[in-house]
């Protein structure tokens, strides 16, 4: 059982380039989202799905776009890099958002630098 | 959702028990309060929840006050393992669609 995976780890990209972050899970799990974290902070919630074919903004969607086209996937893109969006991604996902159980699995997280 | 208030920073010796606090003041009564934690910029873990019943796991205890204005996280045993920054965070149930919204957290380091 993987959980959930994100590709790639590490990237490096020029200001302007755009690229997707992919995030699979498998654990047949309803609800996926997608947070950043900058350097000594704590995570944003960038977008979030409840279901294939429902995404949603988070607290800071500009420069993102997101699609659910599948159960398991939960791709983020970036349209046009920018140096503002250099940081560490994280994809989530939970069976019911959290409530019940009470927790939401993380990916590892992809780091992302544009220069 | 409700705003959740932490001390930046804790120590804690290895074998005691590390008690973290938060402030919750404008919980609203359909919100529970999640505990996570981030070992150096894995992704975060969930470590427990609860609504207004004081909570224990394999992990740790989680005590809410009678008015559910505050918590504390107690890891009884500290280790060394245990050094992480600690998120408290208040969501309604199904943390709507897996929003859950991350504060600063609390940089909890567990020193020999």
């Amino acid at each position: 059982n993987a959980g959930v995976t994100q590709t790639p780890k590490f990237q490096v990209l020029k200001t302007g380039q755009s690229m997707t972050l992919q995030c699979a899970q498998d654990m047949n799990h309803e609800y996926m989202s997608w947070y950043r974290q900058d350097p000594g902070m704590g995570l944003r919630l960038i977008h979030y799905s409840v279901g294939a074919g429902i995404t949603d903004q988070g607290e800071v969607p500009n420069g993102y776009n997101v699609s659910r086209s599948t159960t398991e996937d939960f791709p983020l893109r970036l349209l046009s890099a920018a140096p503002s969006q250099t940081s560490v991604y994280f994809c989530a996902s939970s069976p019911d958002g959290g409530g019940r159980t009470g927790e939401l699995f993380f990916g590892e997280g992809s780091r992302l630098t544009v220069l | 959702d409700a705003k959740t208030t932490q001390p930046t920073s804790m120590d804690c010796a290895e074998g005691r028990a590390a008690n973290l606090p938060c402030n919750h003041s404008t919980i609203s009564g359909n919100e529970y309060v999640y505990w996570y934690r981030q070992i150096h910029s894995q992704g975060p873990q969930y470590i427990i929840h609860g609504l207004k019943n004081n909570e224990t796991n394999e992990m740790a205890s989680l005590i809410i006050t009678e008015d559910r204005k505050s918590s504390t996280l107690i890891l009884p045993h500290a280790t060394l393992r245990d050094t992480a920054v600690y998120y408290c965070i208040v969501s309604p149930r199904g943390g709507r669609g897996g929003k859950l919204i991350f504060g600063q957290g609390t940089e909890l380091s567990v020193k020999p």
